[in-house]
């Protein structure tokens, strides 16, 4: 079985300030991992994923995450907040196992409040 | 613009009533999803298809049916025999690749009057 974990409800950082959104997952194989965002009733828009390779990976308005197998995190990172980043964030994992009968595993969400 | 379009963007549901959300793409995508979000519970799968004809039933699937006639449409029905139907729908859709991510629609907010 394949879960992901969001340990945080809620995230409050000021604005200028690095903020990082955690996220753990769980597989059996090795994972595909993406993190999305979400502004109010809208749909989740893509940031960025991992599948091979680099652990540093770069995405969308300035978003990075940090792959650590030895930890099975995969956390969201900024070097500098913006308010327009204020938003809830998901992270979601596939196992490579599977094949394409597997589906994505949604964490639960973690809300990013960026304080003026 | 290619994307995913998703109608209405509020839904009232009678007692009783059966109702119909649609989901439409222009992305030449292979595979398409239905989730439901609910507060603090993330997004649950309710039903996918990975090809026309052919459709899967995720997490959730009791009380919602689907139809996949043609590649790019995706529409989901929720009857009667789902007494919790309150929640914000999401459809989405991707190419077969596991390693591609989804794409979204901006969603159906369902009430029960």
């Amino acid at each position: 079985a394949q879960s992901v974990a969001q340990p945080e409800d809620q995230v409050n950082v000021a604005e200028g300030n690095p903020l990082t959104v955690k996220c753990t997952y769980s597989v059996s194989g090795n994972p595909y991992l993406f993190w999305y965002v979400q502004y109010p009733n809208r749909g989740l828009q893509f940031l960025l994923k991992y599948i091979t390779g680099d652990n540093l990976v770069k995405g969308s308005y300035g978003f990075e995450a940090e792959f650590n197998k030895s930890q099975t995190s995969f956390h969201l990172k900024k070097p500098s907040a913006l308010v327009s980043d204020s938003a809830l964030y998901f992270c979601a994992v596939r196992d490579r196992i599977g094949g394409s009968a597997r589906q994505l595993t949604f964490g639960s969400g973690t809300q990013l409040t960026v304080l003026p | 613009d290619g994307g995913i379009t998703q109608s209405p963007k509020y839904l009232f549901r009678k007692e009783g009533q059966n109702v119909t959300l649609s989901c439409e793409q222009n992305l030449n995508h292979d595979a398409m999803y239905w989730y439901r979000q609910d507060p603090g519970q993330g997004l649950r799968l309710i039903y996918y298809s990975q090809i026309v004809n052919d459709f899967q039933k995720g997490d959730i699937a009791e009380g919602y049916s689907v139809s996949r006639e043609k590649k790019e449409s995706f529409p989901l029905t929720v009857t009667s025999a789902q007494k919790n139907p309150t929640a914000f729908y999401l459809c989405a859709s991707s190419s077969e690749a596991g390693n591609q991510p989804q794409h979204f629609g901006d969603g159906t907010r369902l009430s029960i009057l």
